[in-house]
């Protein structure tokens, strides 16, 4: 079974740093790009990077320069490391195979 | 950026009913669109991508049309599990964007 479980999110400090990891099962991980997108709470959907299977990258503006994604083959994991966090980075996140197997998501809650 | 504007953005249907919600691109976007049903507290599933192929799995009862700038989104007979949140994705151009999504309610 195609599976993917995000862990890492907690409560963190605004100017903070946190890291969440996807590790993903049942598939052959190298051979997809991975997805991270968040929702904030009552609102909708905002994809937030991408990282394709040959490691490059692109990210939305609201998190350029502050947001990293990653990933380790051999591990079957992709990351997102999220520096200079600020409050309405409060959403839970989730990771996706490409766009079409998503995980449960993980709440990362930015406040002081 | 391309602007993905969704309607509409709530509506009351009775199970059995015909339902037809639409997105439109600012932008032609070819038909990289994929559309998404997302239930309270849940992540969402993925039911149409390329903007006319039901996902593995998804009821053909939920179905996708569209190219260039305008989507639809028609669920042809409203069954019980089908009262959600529907969104529409763009995936042409970076940042891939949502519609404001669709709430589904009963009736």
């Amino acid at each position: 079974e195609v599976q993917l479980v995000e862990s890492g999110g907690g409560l963190v400090q605004p100017g903070r740093s946190l890291r969440l990891s996807c590790t993903a099962s049942g598939f052959t991980f190298g051979d997809y790009a991975m997805t991270w997108f968040r929702q904030a709470p009552g609102k909708g959907l905002e994809w937030v990077g991408f990282i394709r299977r040959g490691g490059t990258t692109e990210y939305a503006a609201s998190v350029k320069g502050r947001f990293t994604i990653s990933r380790d083959d051999s591990k079957s994991i992709a990351y997102l490391q999220m520096n200079s966090l600020k409050t309405e980075d409060t959403a839970v996140y989730y990771c996706t195979r490409y766009m079409d197997v998503w995980g449960k998501g993980t709440t990362v809650t930015v406040s002081s | 950026d391309i602007q993905m504007t969704q309607s509409p953005s709530s509506l009351s249907a009775s199970v059995g009913d015909r339902v037809t919600i639409t997105c439109r691109a600012s932008q032609g976007i070819r038909n990289d669109l994929g559309w998404y049903q997302q239930k309270p507290g849940r992540a969402p599933k993925r039911l149409i991508y390329a903007a006319s192929s039901l996902q593995s799995g998804v009821p053909s009862r939920f179905s996708g049309s569209g190219s260039g700038t305008e989507f639809t989104l028609t669920i042809s007979s409203l069954q019980p599990e089908d009262f959600a949140t529907y969104y529409c994705l763009q995936h042409n151009n970076y940042p891939w964007t949502f519609g404001q999504g669709t709430k589904v309610e009963i009736k």
